[in-house]
């Protein structure tokens, strides 16, 4: 069982959709929780970052984290064009630097 | 205001030839990570150093593969005698101060093929 599990998809939505991203782990030690945005053949750009359970909302983009059942979550709300791209979350350990990434949900928002 | 820079950005290879991957960090950064992103996987951790240390090489394989980052200079990754397993995407990331939860701020990364 990986650490982290990610549904890689595709997601393909229309614009203005609600785009939802989860991931689930399985290491009851991670308390940081972060989500980054990779456009293709770049590298990962850090989207939201949530320390232990709680929700967080910046602009249209909200990230949830329930450690309870050990599952986070990402809203793209009004979703447009410029979302395309593949989502990675990542978690680190309260004593530990390494992050843990899931395997990324590639998702396209349509014109 | 530079990010991170990784050169070079595609590397081509032929198996049993050697790869160098370099890194230079954010302007003020001393903590350098490194990480492999296979195909439809995520990013796994190899490395973490700082400025003449290696803190943490847990996940490096245990041949063939060495990191350093010099007083003065960028971090390299060295891969020696590839084989097509080793081909990847390398990102380099860097943090201000090593702080468990720190941001971590990613390069574009280096494409390694290796023929």
């Amino acid at each position: 069982q990986k650490e982290v599990e990610q549904d890689p998809g595709p997601l393909s939505v229309p614009e203005g959709a609600i785009v939802s991203l989860n991931c689930t782990y399985s290491n009851s030690a991670f308390q940081y929780f972060m989500w980054y945005r990779q456009y293709s053949r770049k590298g990962p750009e850090l989207l939201m970052y949530t320390y232990s359970s709680g929700n967080k909302e910046d602009g249209r983009f909200t990230a949830q984290v329930d450690k309870s059942s050990k599952y986070i979550s990402l809203f793209i709300r009004d979703s447009q064009p410029s979302d395309s791209a593949t989502y990675l979350c990542a978690m680190s350990a309260n004593d530990d630097y390494k992050l843990s990434f899931g395997a990324g949900t590639t998702v396209t928002v349509r014109a | 205001n530079a990010g991170v820079m990784q050169n070079p950005r595609h590397l081509v290879r032929r198996r049993g030839q050697e790869a160098r991957l370099r890194c230079s960090p954010v302007k003020g950064h001393s903590h350098v990570y490194w990480y492999r992103q296979l195909p439809e996987e995520g990013l796994k951790f190899m490395v973490y150093l700082q400025k003449e240390n290696i803190i943490d090489e847990s996940g490096m394989p245990k041949e063939r593969f060495s990191a350093e980052f010099p007083k003065e200079g960028p971090s390299i990754l060295r891969i020696q005698q590839v084989v097509r397993g080793d081909s990847a995407a390398y990102f380099c990331a860097s943090s201000p101060r090593g702080a468990v939860g720190e941001t971590q701020y990613f390069g574009p990364g280096t494409r390694l093929l290796v023929l």
